[in-house]
């Protein structure tokens, strides 16, 4: 069984720029959240995607947004970079058993 | 609104000793409660959850943490603490009550050091 996994480790992205950072899932589950955690803080909830649809979102502004694959890997796409986007973005993922969220190792995002 | 308030921002407790960090959480309803922790540049591991079954919940590596509704605690404890436990941790609650609608709402963190 293979964990959930993320693509790039890291990433250095100037202002303004745009960015999509990947996620696949563990094997046999079907929902994926994506959360950011600044330097310092907890990770804060961004959205959640099952059955390829947003399904509940965090205080982030609509340049956040994000897909689901057929094959339940996802995408997190932010638009119009900003310093504050700095951050490490963690993506969990979770079968139809339990409410247990595994989590990918992160993608460090840095914005100058 | 549900919300976890972790009371410690830094633990340190010397190798062998008890290890104990506290976790309040606010919620108008049964919630499932989480520990999670989080290794330099790593990801974040489950350690253990309570979802309404037993009060006392036994996680991985020696870590238990027990529920107590009448003072909305959830505090994590190990028996003896090991240089490997070094880390941050974080109550969680989930939010949502049916699968496919739960977001998890992190505490602040508690950086634990353990003292050779």
């Amino acid at each position: 069984e293979t964990g959930v996994t993320q693509s790039p480790t890291h990433l250095i992205k100037t202002r303004g720029q745009q960015v999509t950072l990947r996620c696949s899932s563990q094997s046999g589950h079907n929902t994926v959240s994506w959360y950011q955690q600044a330097l310092g803080q907890g990770p804060q909830f961004i959205f959640q995607y099952y059955r390829e649809e947003e399904n509940g979102r965090g205080n982030f502004p609509p340049r956040f947004s994000g897909l689901q694959f057929p094959n339940y890997s996802s995408e997190l796409n932010v638009n119009a970079l900003e310093l504050d986007d700095s951050a490490l973005y963690l993506c969990a993922s979770s079968s139809s058993q339990n409410y247990e969220q595994y989590f990918g190792p992160g993608t460090r995002l840095t914005v100058t | 609104a549900q919300s976890v308030t972790q009371l410690d921002s830094h633990v340190s407790v010397s190798e062998g000793t008890p290890v104990l960090l506290r976790c309040n959480y606010s919620s108008s309803y049964s919630p499932s409660l989480f520990w999670y922790v989080q290794h330099p540049n790593k990801g974040l591991q489950l350690l253990l959850k309570y979802t309404s079954a037993a009060t006392l919940v036994k996680g991985i590596n020696g870590f238990e943490a027990e529920f107590k509704k009448s003072e909305t605690s959830f505090h994590l404890t190990k028996p003896s603490a090991h240089m490997s436990d070094a880390a941050e941790y974080f109550c969680v609650v989930s939010t949502g009550t049916s699968f496919g609608n739960e977001k998890l709402t992190f505490g602040t963190g508690t950086r634990l050091t353990i003292i050779p």
